[in-house]
């Protein structure tokens, strides 16, 4: 199973929106809403930011966003702060087969 | 909240085994599932396998299945990673996660430990 494509990186000036792009096939990604994205801070524990596409867990910040077109799940970063330089990784789960994979991630720098 | 605590930094020759570690917080968890993440030197987290820790049902990812052993000890509530013999390219971050049964998403992360090989 692949890795799912995500761009290698995403820049913005404090305040601005990114968005990031996650690209998979019709059997993974495209064939359940079973997304979650983690920030990953380089020597810290990853951290999930949103789960089942659009869901954020209790404490994770409402600038953070996710969404799902076909085969494309997207994660937006709304007021770019400082804070948000990290590395995000975007999950599918499909139980029928590895069962997870990453995607490639993505590094995000604010300018 | 659930913490996971892993093991420490380890540095082994190749060829040499090793089995690290990562223990859930809470006592008495039932139906937890705990998973194990690669993360090779400059490059992005792969998901390596998952283990159930009450009855210790595995799943792999294809690229680890016959690499790697993951195992668990219900008692303990520790998840464990093992080579029989480790290769230069088994020098990586190792991450566990977990979260209960039926999430499809991991929501509890230990801070990883580092493993490396040199002869």
């Amino acid at each position: 199973q692949s890795a799912l494509t995500q761009p290698a990186s995403v820049s913005g000036s404090p305040g601005q929106s990114i968005t990031i792009s996650c690209t998979g096939t019709s059997s993974d990604l495209g064939a359940y809403n079973w997304v979650s994205w983690y920030q990953h801070h380089p020597g810290k524990a990853p951290k999930l930011i949103i789960y089942e596409v659009y869901n954020r867990p209790s404490g994770v910040s409402h600038r953070f966003s996710g969404s799902k077109s076909g085969n494309t799940a997207s994660l937006t970063i709304s007021g770019l702060q400082a804070e948000d330089e990290a590395n995000y990784y975007c999950c599918s789960y499909t139980p029928t087969t590895s069962p997870y994979v990453f995607g490639t991630g993505t590094e995000v720098t604010v300018l | 909240e659930v913490q996971l605590v892993q093991s420490g930094a380890e540095l082994k020759k190749p060829g040499e085994s090793l089995k690290i570690s990562c223990q859930v917080s809470e006592n008495s968890l039932t139906n937890y599932w705990m998973a194990w993440v690669r993360q090779m030197p400059g490059k992005g987290l792969e998901w390596m396998g998952i283990i159930r820790l009450d009855d210790s049902d595995t799943a792999f990812s294809p690229a680890f299945r016959g690499q790697v052993t993951i195992s668990a000890d219900r008692s303990s509530s520790t998840a464990f990673l093992q080579w029989s013999s480790l290769g230069a390219s088994d020098a990586a971050f190792y991450y566990c996660a977990g979260t209960r049964h039926g999430n499809t998403f991991w929501t509890d992360w230990g801070p990883g430990t580092l493993v490396t090989v040199s002869s």
